[in-house]
């Protein structure tokens, strides 16, 4: 099957450094790619959602200026969290979309398999 | 917000099949019921999804009632590897995918 591949799978940092997180699609074009955060104990929280050639949309609550998106191509998607805090610390997961079309109807989403950040 | 409900755990002996149920009643007419799981540490891994019939392939099974409002997802012969959170998600091409909480599934010998 399709594979999502995410760099690096574990980074430790110092408080106020940036951090790049890349996420490709290894043998599939991905018009969309999404980033997740995950806490200890629980569940996946959509970030944003990344279209190749345009902005970022991003949930409610999270800092576009903090988590910076870029989706330059079909194979890549890159994750910046700008001036880290240990707040920012997670686990943070990509998935990409598997069709090309903008048709209605089924499609696979992939998943990566995240990066830790861990904050000092 | 997630538009799925699930039971937060549920216990499953080893070699038994593992039925895990999920609510969806709000789904909308163009959206898949998926499943994803995951175990420690690691990216969700998807696992099947369908429309309206029961699907199967090599991992699962999924049933999907006529009105389309709950699915269960079975695991024929659960193992220990099987030991995950499991989510079941709607979804379509389009929309942003949306995690619920889960369901913590333990296979136990």
């Amino acid at each position: 099957g399709a594979v999502v591949s995410q760099h690096p799978s574990w980074v430790i940092c110092k408080s106020g450094t940036s951090v790049k997180i890349e996420c490709r699609s290894l043998d599939f074009q991905a018009t969309t790619m999404f980033w997740y955060r995950q806490f200890p104990k629980q569940s996946l929280m959509l970030m944003a959602t990344s279209n190749e050639g345009s902005k970022a949309t991003y949930e409610q609550g999270v800092e576009k200026d903090k988590f910076l998106i870029n989706h330059a191509s079909l194979t890549l998607s890159t994750l910046t969290v700008t001036s880290a805090h240990p707040e920012d610390s997670s686990f943070y997961i990509c998935s990409a979309d598997s069709r090309t079309s903008g048709a209605w109807g089924t499609g696979e989403l992939f998943f990566g398999e995240g990066s830790r950040l861990t904050v000092l | 917000d997630a538009k799925t409900t699930q039971p937060t755990s549920m216990d499953c002996a080893e070699g038994r099949a593992a039925n895990l149920p999920c609510n969806h009643s709000t789904i909308s007419g163009n959206e898949y019921v998926y499943w994803y799981r995951q175990i420690h540490s690691q990216g969700p891994q998807y696992i099947i999804h369908g429309l309206k019939n029961n699907e199967t392939n090599e991992m699962a099974s999924l049933i999907i009632t006529e009105d389309r409002k709950s699915s269960t997802l079975i695991l024929p012969h659960a193992t220990l590897r099987d030991t995950a959170v499991y989510y079941c998600i709607v979804w379509r091409y389009g929309n942003k995918l949306v995690f619920g909480a889960g369901t913590i599934l333990r296979v136990k010998s």
